[in-house]
C-alpha cells in the first residue's frame, strides 16, 4: 500500500527565513503534486514534478523530486505572510488506467512577521 | 476558481439521512474524483469515474455510491448517515486521469455535517 509521508506537519517560521518541507513516499511513482489549501478553501495546484531530477520554481516555492529517494521537497525561501497555508504532497498511483492520489497528512505553515 | 463546480457548499443533516453532493468538471474534462476532508484521516480518494464509467475505487464505504451522467457532472450519494461521515468532501476533475499525466483540479468542497 502507497504511503506518503510529510514532515513537519506544523510549521512556524518568521518572515524572511528559509526552510523546508519533506515529502517521502513508499514505492515506485513518477509523478508527485504539491498543493497548497487556504483554511476553509480548496486545494491549488502548485506543482506537478514528473520525472527524476524536476525542479520547479515559482515564486518564493521551488519544488524538487528524487525518485531513486522517493523524496520531494518543497523549498520555501524568504517567507511572507501571504505563505501561511497548508501544503499537501500527493502521489499519483496510476493502476490499470486508472488514476488517484494519496496525499500526505499537510504541512501546517504559519509564517509570522 | 478551478473551473470545478459542486454544490451545495454546506449541508447539515441528521443520523441515518441521505444526501447528495453534486459536481461539475471543468469544461473538457472527462474524469471526475471524489476525495474525503477529515481531521482524523486526512485527504482520502473515494472514487473516480471517467467519461461516465467506474474507473477506480479507494476508500469508499457501502453507503456510500457514485455516479457519472452522460453530461458529465457527477453526483456522490451519501446515505444512513453517521457522526463519523461529518466531513469536506471534494470533487476534482482532470482531462483524462487514465495515464498519470494529468492533474486534478479541485472543486471549492461540500461541508457536510451530521448531527
Amino acid at each position: 500500500e502507497l504511503k506518503v509521508e510529510q514532515n513537519p506537519l506544523f510549521l512556524s517560521m518568521q518572515e524572511g527565513k528559509n526552510y523546508t518541507i519533506y515529502c517521502n513516499y513508499s514505492t515506485t511513482s513518477d509523478r508527485l503534486y504539491w498543493y497548497r489549501q487556504d483554511p476553509g478553501k480548496s486545494l491549488e495546484s502548485l506543482f506537478v514534478l514528473l520525472s527524476n531530477g524536476a525542479v520547479k520554481q515559482e515564486g518564493r516555492l521551488m519544488a524538487s523530486l528524487d525518485t531513486k529517494a522517493r523524496l520531494s521537497t518543497l523549498h520555501i525561501t524568504a517567507a511572507v505572510h501571504d505563505l501561511s497555508a497548508t501544503y499537501f504532497c500527493a502521489v499519483d498511483r496510476t493502476q490499470g488506467g486508472s488514476e488517484k492520489l494519496v496525499f500526505g497528512k499537510g504541512t501546517k505553515l504559519t509564517v509570522n512577521p | 476558481d478551478s473551473g470545478v463546480t459542486q454544490t451545495p457548499k454546506h449541508l447539515i443533516t441528521a443520523t441515518g439521512q441521505r444526501v447528495t453532493l453534486r459536481c461539475s468538471p471543468r469544461s473538457g474534462d472527462l474524469s471526475v474524483y471524489w476525495y474525503q476532508q477529515s481531521l482524523d484521516q486526512g485527504l482520502q480518494f473515494l472514487i473516480q469515474y471517467y467519461n461516465g464509467e467506474e474507473r477506480a475505487k479507494g476508500n469508499i464505504l457501502e453507503r456510500f455510491s457514485a455516479q457519472q451522467f452522460p453530461d458529465l457532472h457527477s453526483e456522490l450519494n451519501l446515505s444512513s448517515l453517521e457522526l463519523g461521515d461529518s466531513a469536506l468532501y471534494f470533487c476534482a476533475s482532470s482531462v483524462a486521469g487514465t495515464s498519470g499525466m494529468d492533474t486534478q483540479y479541485f472543486g471549492p468542497g461540500t461541508r457536510l455535517t451530521v448531527l
